[in-house]
């Protein structure tokens, strides 16, 4: 079975900052990775994908991620916060099931950005 | 354009009543889920249609029943509800098919249930 661990539930860091949030993923094959992002009331919204293609994925908004395969680990880093990117930001791996796939999602952590 | 719609947003209801939730997507997916949040917001997926096929069930009590009248649709029956159903529940879609799985997905907004 698959699993991510995400290593942190809450982050709090100040605006123009560097943001990292942990994960670390469990899988018996190679993953597809995702990072999601979910701002209060909404639902949730894709940063960014790995799926075996370059080890160091750009997304949306300035993130991205690193798959390293002998970390298990894929981390996700922004060089400079921003006000907006305050939210909950999900890790997740994919396991394909015929047609549709089933998403293991991350316990979460909190982005904070103060001023 | 909303891309997937749930209504409604809002559901507050008493224990034991049954209730509905709608789930529409204008993207031309073929397959479409439903997602269960809990008060720490964890998330678990409950179901999986592809075409109307039922492709995940995932250790969902009887009592949830999903229906997909089209492609486009995937509605959520809840019957008899109990205060452990109190989540967000979230509908969302992909373009899997022809072998080719892992797209990502699009959420809709959720639709906040609470039971009294």
């Amino acid at each position: 079975a698959q699993s991510v661990t995400q290593l942190d539930s809450h982050v709090s860091v100040s605006e123009g900052t560097p943001v990292l949030l942990r994960c670390n993923y469990s899988s018996s094959y190679s993953p597809s990775l995702f990072w999601y992002v979910q701002h209060p009331n909404k639902g949730l919204q894709l940063l960014l994908k790995y799926t075996s293609a370059a080890t160091l994925v750009k997304g949306i908004n300035g993130f991205e991620a690193e798959f390293k395969k002998s970390e298990t680990s894929f981390h996700l880093t922004k060089p400079s916060a921003h006000m907006s990117d305050a939210a909950e930001y999900f890790c997740v791996v994919s396991e394909g099931r015929g047609t549709a796939s089933k998403l293991t999602f991350g316990t979460g952590t909190r982005l904070q950005v103060t001023l | 354009d909303t891309a997937v719609s749930q209504t409604p947003k809002y559901l507050v209801t008493q224990m034991g009543n049954d209730k509905s939730i709608k789930c529409e997507q204008n993207l031309g997916h073929d397959t479409m889920y439903w997602y269960k949040q809990d008060s720490k917001k964890f998330l678990k997926i409950m179901f999986s249609y592809n075409n109307k096929e039922l492709i995940i069930n995932e250790t969902v009590p009887n009592r949830f029943s999903p229906k997909s009248p089209d492609k486009a649709h995937l509605n959520l029956h809840i019957n008899s509800l109990e205060l452990g159903d109190s989540a967000v529940y979230f509908c969302a879609s992909s373009q899997d098919e022809g072998g080719r799985t892992n797209q990502p997905q699009h959420f809709g907004d959720g639709t906040r249930l609470s039971i009294l």
